[in-house]
Parts: C-alpha cells; sequence; structure tokens
C-alpha cells in the first residue's frame, strides 16, 4: 500500500535557523508528492508539490525535491521565522484521483 | 469569502446523540472529502463525493453518514456518537475533471467532544 513516514515533533529552532523536515514514501505506482501546511487553528494549505522525480517544489522560501531514488521529499527552509510555527504534512496521490496519503505531521516551533 | 466553511466551529455532546456537521464550497470545485484528525493531528479520509456521488468509503463506521445535495454542499451526520469519535473533522474540496487536479482546499475544521 501506500504510506508517509515523516520525523517526530516537534521541531523547536530559532529565528532564522535553517530546517529540515524529513519526508519518506511507499507507494504502489507513480506518486506526486506534497508538502501542506497547518496552522493553528485552521485547515491544511497547500505549501508545495511535485509530479515527478527530480522535480523541485518551492514556495514561501520553502523548497522540497522529488526523490525517486531515496523515495523522499524532504521539506527545507534556509532561514524560518517565528510565523513559520504550524504543523507540516507530507502527502502522496497516486493516479488520477485527490486521494491523499498523510504522513503523520511534524510540528514546527519557532523562536526569538 | 470563505472558499470551505464548515459549521459549527466546536460541537460539545453527549455520548449516544445524534448530531451533523455541515460543509458548503464556493470554489465551483466538483469533489468534497470529509477527513477525521486525531488527537495526535493524524490525518485519515473517510468519504469522497464527485459531482453528488460517493467515490470513496474507507472503513468508517456505519453511523457516519454523508449527504450531498448539490455538488457544493457535503454534510456529515454522525449517529449514536462515542467517546471515539472524538476529533477534528476538516472537510475539502477539489476539482477532479480535466486532465489536472487541483490541490485539496480545505475548511478551518469541526472541533468535536463527546463526553
Amino acid at each position: 500500500g501506500n504510506s508517509v513516514t515523516q520525523m517526530e515533533g516537534p521541531v523547536t529552532l530559532s529565528e532564522e535557523a535553517f530546517l529540515t523536515i524529513n519526508c519518506t514514501y511507499t507507494a504502489t505506482g507513480y506518486p506526486s508528492l506534497f508538502w501542506y501546511v497547518q496552522y493553528p487553528g485552521e485547515g491544511l494549505q497547500l505549501l508545495l508539490k511535485a509530479t515527478k522525480a527530480d522535480d523541485k517544489g518551492s514556495n514561501k522560501g520553502f523548497e522540497a525535491t522529488y526523490r525517486k531514488e531515496t523515495t523522499s521529499f524532504h521539506l527545507e527552509k534556509g532561514s524560518v521565522q517565528v510565523s513559520d510555527s504550524a504543523v507540516y504534512f507530507c502527502a502522496l496521490r497516486v493516479g488520477g484521483g485527490n486521494k491523499l496519503t498523510f504522513g503523520t505531521g511534524t510540528q514546527l516551533k519557532v523562536e526569538l | 469569502d470563505t472558499a470551505v466553511s464548515q459549521t459549527p466551529k466546536y460541537l460539545v455532546t453527549q455520548m449516544g446523540n445524534d448530531k451533523s456537521i455541515k460543509c458548503e464550497q464556493n470554489l465551483g470545485h466538483d469533489t468534497m472529502y470529509w477527513y477525521k484528525q486525531d488527537s495526535k493531528k493524524f490525518l485519515k479520509i473517510m468519504f469522497s463525493y464527485n459531482n453528488k456521488e460517493l467515490i470513496i468509503n474507507e472503513t468508517v463506521p456505519n453511523r457516519f453518514s454523508p449527504k450531498s445535495p448539490d455538488k457544493a454542499h457535503l454534510n456529515l451526520h454522525i449517529n449514536s456518537l462515542e467517546l471515539g469519535d472524538s476529533a477534528v473533522y476538516f472537510c475539502a474540496s477539489s476539482q477532479e475533471g480535466g486532465r489536472i487536479n487541483s490541490p485539496l482546499h480545505f475548511g478551518n475544521g469541526t472541533r468535536l467532544t463527546v463526553t
């Protein structure tokens, strides 16, 4: 079946620190990969996506590269801000439908 | 102007009661979903409707019954509520038709607490 594994949180960083949140996956088929972000009290929002190997998704300073050889889609940001504090979800989709398989989420806390 | 709106935002009720959560989207999407997020933030799809037809029905107790009166609305009715039903329920929508699927747009969630 399909599954997504993310590093456990919470991850606590100082402002302007470098962020990496690891995500690996298993999939039956060729998946599209996503990162969603959930701010406190809100629903999930799409942060970035990549649909084929070696694609790099980027948005708001966040980046993730689709690595087929390591089945990974790690999220990175060079300099985090307090406003980036949220829960980040890695997800995959196989096939034409929109049924996403989510990871368990990683909470990020950024402190001054 | 909220794209996907769900009501109520909070719902506190006793075991055994029946309750409904409503969801509406004004994005013109043809597909809507219900997801359940547990206390550990784990998200799991429950149902998906495309143009008012059920297309995904995961292993969910039949106490949960979705209803889609039109493609802009997907309500969730829960009978005989149990303690384990306490969670945050998210409605979402997307556009499935055409070559490219749009990303999911989520509502802000309904926090259900069963006492």
